[in-house]
């Protein structure tokens, strides 16, 4: 079965403090893609990074990083020194094939709160 | 590039009507597209995926009958929801995807349903 868990309903920070968003995935393809998405209040889904399963170089992005660890089947992110901004619900979503097609399979979302 | 459009961006209808939402892959062609439905303070749950030309895959527990799909062109999809009640009101979110987006699928902007 194919499965994203996102443990954190929801995280509460202060303002430049930095925080780390799990990711934990289950599947049985070989070939398959991790991604993650911030949905701001507005509910566009906002692109943020992209990762297949054969590359686990770790990759920072800004404030943004990310940490793929097969061995764990992990996806984490963390944002160092937050921001208000970046208060929004985030999703984790892995892309493997299911009847032919390669489907979304996203997790519940953890919603980050920031404090100024 | 990869611009997913939707249209309306938000619709208020009475129970017993239908209503048409759009999504349109602005500068690519999709040869497939998703549509997701996402109520409040939830994780988006595919509904069901389409191919240009042929019929629609459902998602178990989604009605086929109520949820219309048509994917006339490599750039448009629409779905009706049929005789609409307020247990349909929701948030709606097309996806498109084409052969060379490495599996990424590019989001709309979603509608907003409400039905009365």
């Amino acid at each position: 079965a194919q499965k994203v868990t996102q443990a954190q309903t929801e995280i509460s920070v202060v303002e430049k403090e930095d925080v780390t968003l799990d990711c934990v995935y289950e599947t049985r393809d070989t070939t398959y893609y991790l991604f993650w998405y911030k949905q701001p209040p507005s509910g566009e889904l906002v692109f943020l990074i992209r990762r297949n399963s054969f590359d686990e170089q770790n990759e920072i992005s800004g404030r943004y990083s990310w940490n793929f660890q097969k061995s764990t089947s992990s996806f984490n992110f963390t944002i160092t020194a937050s921001q208000v901004v970046d208060s929004a619900v985030y999703f984790c979503a892995l892309s493997a094939r299911d009847s032919g097609t390669y489907k979304y399979i996203f997790g519940t979302g953890t919603r980050l709160k920031v404090l100024a | 590039g990869a611009v997913v459009s939707q249209h309306p961006s938000w619709v208020i209808c009475k129970s017993g009507t239908s209503v048409k939402i759009e999504c349109r892959s602005l500068d690519f062609q999709a040869t497939t597209m998703f549509w997701y439905r996402q109520f409040p303070k939830q994780s988006l749950m595919l509904m069901a995926t389409s191919n240009e030309g042929s019929k629609a895959t459902y998602e178990q527990g989604v009605e086929k009958d109520k949820f219309l799909i048509n994917h006339a062109s490599l750039t448009l999809s629409t779905l009706t929801v049929t005789s609409a009640h307020p247990e349909d009101s929701s948030f709606y979110i097309c996806s498109a995807y084409s052969s060379g987006s490495y599996n990424e699928q590019f989001f709309g902007p979603g509608t907003r349903l409400t039905v009365l």
